[in-house]
């Protein structure tokens, strides 16, 4: 098993709608969760990261964690075809070093 | 301020040949890492650094890589001898190391093997 799995998708969701992204992890000490944004040829950059359980929201972007059932989601409202790229769930597993899925894919059509 | 830069952005070599990545991190940050990406295993942490002093080179494939931090301000990726399964993209970042761990990421080098 993977320690972070996440579907490499592609997910397609029209203009205006939400996206919804999912990662689980496998280490139950996990303290920290990222989501990087990682455009076609380019380096991952940063939207969010969360350490407790439930919602944290920043402009279009939710992140949610559940501890409990070792899962974290992503929610982008209002999608943007700029928005289509790959998302990267990342997970800190101690002393700074972090474990990146394989990242979905996301295609946001006009 | 300059972001994360790594040097070259594209290599293409033969298989056998020496390689050697470089990257400044951004001033002040205290960790380094080196990634690896490909299509089929995604972003791979390699090796990181704090404050100069390798800590963990767990994901270092074998003894063909080797990685260096002489100083605060520059590191090296050297691979000896290079083999066409090398060929990936290869990440440099930098962190502060506090909670929030936000990595950045340089450009990154384009590594073809041939």
């Amino acid at each position: 098993q993977k320690e972070v799995e996440q579907n490499s998708g592609p997910l397609s969701v029209p203009e205006g709608a939400i996206a919804s992204l999912n990662c689980t992890y496998s280490d139950r000490g996990s303290q920290s969760f990222f989501w990087y944004r990682q455009y076609s040829g380019k380096s991952p950059e940063l939207i969010m990261f969360i350490y407790s359980n439930g919602d944290k929201e920043d402009g279009r972007f939710t992140a949610q964690l559940n501890k409990a059932s070792q899962y974290v989601s992503l929610l982008i409202r209002d999608s943007q075809p700029s928005d289509s790229a790959t998302y990267l769930c990342a997970v800190n597993t101690g002393f700074q070093k972090l474990v990146f899925g394989t990242g979905t894919r996301l295609l946001v059509s006009p | 301020d300059a972001g994360v830069i790594q040097s070259p952005r594209h290599e293409v070599t033969e298989m056998g040949q020496e390689v050697t990545l470089r990257c400044k991190p951004i001033s002040g940050h205290d960790y380094l890492f080196w990634y690896r990406q490909t299509m089929m295993r995604g972003l791979e942490l390699l090796i990181y650094f704090n404050n100069n002093v390798p800590i963990d080179d767990s994901g270092m494939p074998e003894d063909r890589f080797s990685a260096k931090m002489p100083n605060a301000s520059f590191s090296t990726l050297k691979i000896q001898p290079s083999e066409p399964r090398d060929s990936a993209v290869y990440f440099c970042a930098s962190s502060l190391g506090a909670r929030d761990n936000e990595q950045f990421f340089g450009p990154g080098t384009r590594l073809t093997v041939l």
